[in-house]
């Protein structure tokens, strides 16, 4: 069975531009967990999609955004790029809503550099 | 005070030696409770959940303390391949507009098993 993936693996933009981030999650999951880990803090939670519709958002501005589409695969945009975005982001999926009390699988994290 | 504390660590101990995290929660409320492992420049991959009578698996065993309110992780027997970043995880179950969860990672716990 596959597990979640995410591409690109690694992404170098520079401030003000604007970056797309894409996630499959795995066969059957209909959650995608969007998450930024920046170097020397923990796990930050972005947004929560399932079945193509916002659940929760994280404490992050209205640059960063996203969608889920039919097939559960998921964008994170990132608007209006900052240095400060520089980051790993990792998807997460799990079987359904029920959120966190649900295993969550993690991709393998795109590498988000912002020049 | 931090919703979810961690001691970042890193924790150095010999193999075969006991070893034991602690994670403190702000919120009596929050519901449930997960220790992540993350090796280094890899995705979290959850350890294990935590109940309220505990719960153990091999030689990992899970504690959660509702009065104090911490979660603690212990590793018995520690092995090499036990290296990694520890996280610990708490859901709120707060029921905000629409029914979400909120859901908050600690920034971690670094554990170097030495030779």
């Amino acid at each position: 069975e596959a597990g979640v993936t995410q591409s690109p693996t690694h992404l170098i933009k520079t401030r003000g531009q604007q970056a797309t981030l894409r996630c499959s999650p795995i066969s059957g999951h209909t959650s995608v967990y969007w998450y930024q880990q920046a170097l020397g803090l923990g796990l930050q939670f972005l947004l929560w999609y399932d079945e193509g519709e916002e659940r929760n958002r994280g404490n992050f501005p209205p640059r960063f955004s996203g969608r889920q589409f039919p097939n559960y695969s998921s964008e994170l945009n990132v608007n209006a790029l900052e240095l400060e975005d520089s980051a790993l982001y990792l998807c997460a999926s799990s079987k359904n809503a029920a959120g966190w009390s649900d295993t969550q699988y993690f991709g393998p994290g795109t590498r988000l550099t912002v020049l | 005070r931090k919703e979810v504390e961690q001691d970042p660590g890193p924790f150095n101990v010999p193999e075969g030696a006991t070893v034991a995290f602690n994670c403190t929660y702000s919120n009596s409320a929050s519901q449930s409770f997960f220790w992540y492992r993350q090796d280094c420049r890899k995705e979290p991959k959850l350890l294990m959940s935590v109940y309220s009578s505990g719960n153990e698996d091999g030689r990992f065993t899970a504690q959660l303390n509702r009065a104090s309110q911490y979660i603690s992780l212990l590793i018995r027997d520690s092995k090499l391949s036990d290296s990694a970043t520890y996280l610990c995880v708490v859901n709120d179950n707060t029921l905000f507009s629409g029914g979400y969860q909120k859901v908050t990672f600690g920034t971690g716990t670094k554990l170097q098993v030495i030779p």
